[in-house]
């Protein structure tokens, strides 16, 4: 497709479930992101990838956090034993390089409510 | 530390000029964006700034004086689909090149 996909758009789960996130990036972008949005607040960072670098994991709020980008792609954020702090809106973006203007491309994020 | 401050609420009416203020505080800094994100949307690009001065983009205009750490974006002949929430993006090469963002600034614009 032509934009950044991410998967499922919305998430229904309970306490202490393991929840799966999927993003698809832009066809031949080598950076991606990962963030959080809470209602009504601005986007926390979470994680990056940059082609075959270590991903910088600075932002994950907790071991139950864990990504990983197969074959400089798709990516997947996984929370494992969820819990009601971790409703909110989970962002994807993807940019071509790592340029001076580094515009990130935003995917239209998944739902998670965590009941 | 790390911290990026905007208004969190601007009103302004159809027609007028509305600027949005960013300061930031970053123990790096390699470029300013501003977003635009509608209620419900993924945010989207609307400009970058990497050196002192004003880079204007059709009814949007962004300025970036980097000694002071200071930012405005500057929205010219509001019309109501301007209404969104404006987020102030820093680049911070320091660990790496993640870019901070601020907690946003929601725009009102009324008739």
């Amino acid at each position: 497709g032509a934009g950044v996909s991410q998967s499922p758009s919305n998430k229904v789960t309970e306490k202490g479930k393991d929840v799966e996130l999927r993003c698809d990036p832009i066809s031949g972008h080598t950076a991606l992101y990962w963030y959080r949005q809470s209602l009504g607040q601005g986007l926390e960072f979470l994680i990056y990838f940059q082609g075959n670098s270590a991903p910088d994991k600075s932002g994950l709020p907790s071991d139950r956090f864990s990504a990983e980008r197969t074959g400089g792609s798709v990516s997947t954020l996984t929370i494992q034993r969820t819990q009601q702090e971790d409703s909110a809106v989970y962002l994807c973006a993807s940019s071509s390089d790592f340029g001076q203007q580094e515009t990130q491309y935003f995917g239209p994020g998944t739902r998670l409510l965590v009941l | 530390g790390q911290n990026i401050d905007q208004p969190t609420e601007m009103t302004a009416t159809e027609g007028a000029i509305v600027q949005i203020n960013c300061t930031y505080q970053t123990s790096g800094f390699n470029g300013l964006f501003w977003y635009q994100q509608h209620a419900g949307e993924a945010p989207t690009f609307l400009s970058y700034n990497v050196l002192d001065g004003l880079e204007e983009k059709g009814r949007f205009s962004s300025f970036l004086s980097r000694s002071k750490g200071y930012s405005y974006l500057l929205l010219k002949e509001l019309q109501m689909k301007d209404s969104a929430s404006y987020l102030c993006a820093v680049r911070d090469p320091t660990g790496g090149f993640k870019t901070i963002f601020g907690a946003g600034t929601r725009l009102f614009v009324k008739a």
